[in-house]
C-alpha cells in the first residue's frame, strides 16, 4: 500500500534531550513537509523539502532540524533549543510544491510529542 | 488580519441537515484551495480541492469558491454523525518569493452532527 508512515506514534522527551521523529513515504513524491499542531489551532509549517539534499525553513523552524538524504525519508529532530515542544507533529508529502493538482498535500498519521 | 480565517465554531447541526463551513483568505493571488477533515486525535484527510470560481461537487460535499470576494466554503448535505470532526480550510499562496506555493491553514471549525 502506498502511503506515509510516521514513527513513533507517541514520543516522550526529557529536558535537554534531542529527539528524532521519523517520516517515510512510498508515493514517489518529490516534496515533503513537517507541520506542528497545537490544541485548537491550525497547522504551522516547520520545514519543507522540494528535492533530495535540499530543504527550507518554514514559519517556526527555530529549535528544529531536518535532513533529506533520500527521496522517501524526511526525519525531523526536535532539539533542546525548542523550549515548548509538546505538540502533534504531522508529516506530509506532495508530488511537487507548486503546479496544480501536484500541490495537494497528503498527511501521515502523526507523532504526539510529550515532555516529561 | 489572519491569512486564512474560518468561521468561529463550534457548529452544531441535526442529522440530515446541511452544514455550511466558511473560510476567507487575504492573499488575492491564491489559486488553490483545499478542505481537510480531521477527526479527534487523527491527522487531516483531504476532502476537496477547488481551483476555479464556482461550485465543485463530490457526493454529499460541495466546495464553493469566489475569488473576487476571497471566499471559499464547504457545504455538507444530509449531515451524518460520522461527519462530526474539525474541518480545516487551506490555501496555497500565489505570492512571489519564499511564500510561493506555501500551504496556509485556517484554525479549523469544529462540526458536531447530533442524531
Amino acid at each position: 500500500d502506498g502511503g506515509i508512515t510516521q514513527s513513533p506514534k507517541y514520543l516522550f522527551r526529557k529536558e535537554g534531550q534531542n529527539v528524532t521523529l521519523s517520516c517515510e513515504q512510498n508515493l514517489n513524491h518529490d516534496a515533503m513537509y513537517w507541520y506542528r499542531q497545537d490544541p485548537g489551532q491550525g497547522l504551522r509549517l516547520i520545514y519543507y523539502s522540494q528535492i533530495v539534499n535540499d530543504f527550507q525553513k518554514g514559519d517556526i523552524a527555530e529549535g528544529y532540524s531536518v535532513s533529506r538524504e533520500k527521496k522517501e525519508s524526511f526525519p525531523l529532530t526536535v532539539t533542546s533549543a525548542q523550549k515548548n515542544p509538546t505538540a502533534f507533529y504531522l508529516c506530509a508529502s506532495s508530488i511537487a510544491r507548486t503546479g496544480g493538482a501536484g500541490e495537494t498535500q497528503y498527511f501521515g498519521p502523526g507523532t504526539r510529542l510529550l515532555v516529561l | 488580519q489572519k491569512e486564512v480565517e474560518q468561521n468561529s465554531g463550534p457548529l452544531s447541526v441535526p442529522e440530515g441537515a446541511i452544514a455550511s463551513l466558511n473560510c476567507t483568505y487575504s492573499d488575492r493571488v491564491s489559486q488553490s484551495f483545499f478542505w481537510y477533515r480531521q477527526y479527534s486525535g487523527k491527522s487531516p484527510e483531504l476532502i476537496m480541492s477547488i481551483y476555479s470560481n464556482g461550485d465543485k461537487e463530490d457526493g454529499r460535499f460541495t466546495a464553493q469558491l469566489n475569488k473576487a470576494s476571497q471566499y471559499v466554503s464547504l457545504l455538507i448535505r444530509d449531515s451524518q454523525p460520522s461527519d462530526s470532526a474539525t474541518y480545516l480550510c487551506a490555501v496555497i499562496s500565489g505570492a512571489g518569493g519564499t511564500s510561493y506555493g506555501k500551504l496556509t491553514f485556517g484554525q479549523g471549525t469544529i462540526l458536531t452532527v447530533h442524531p
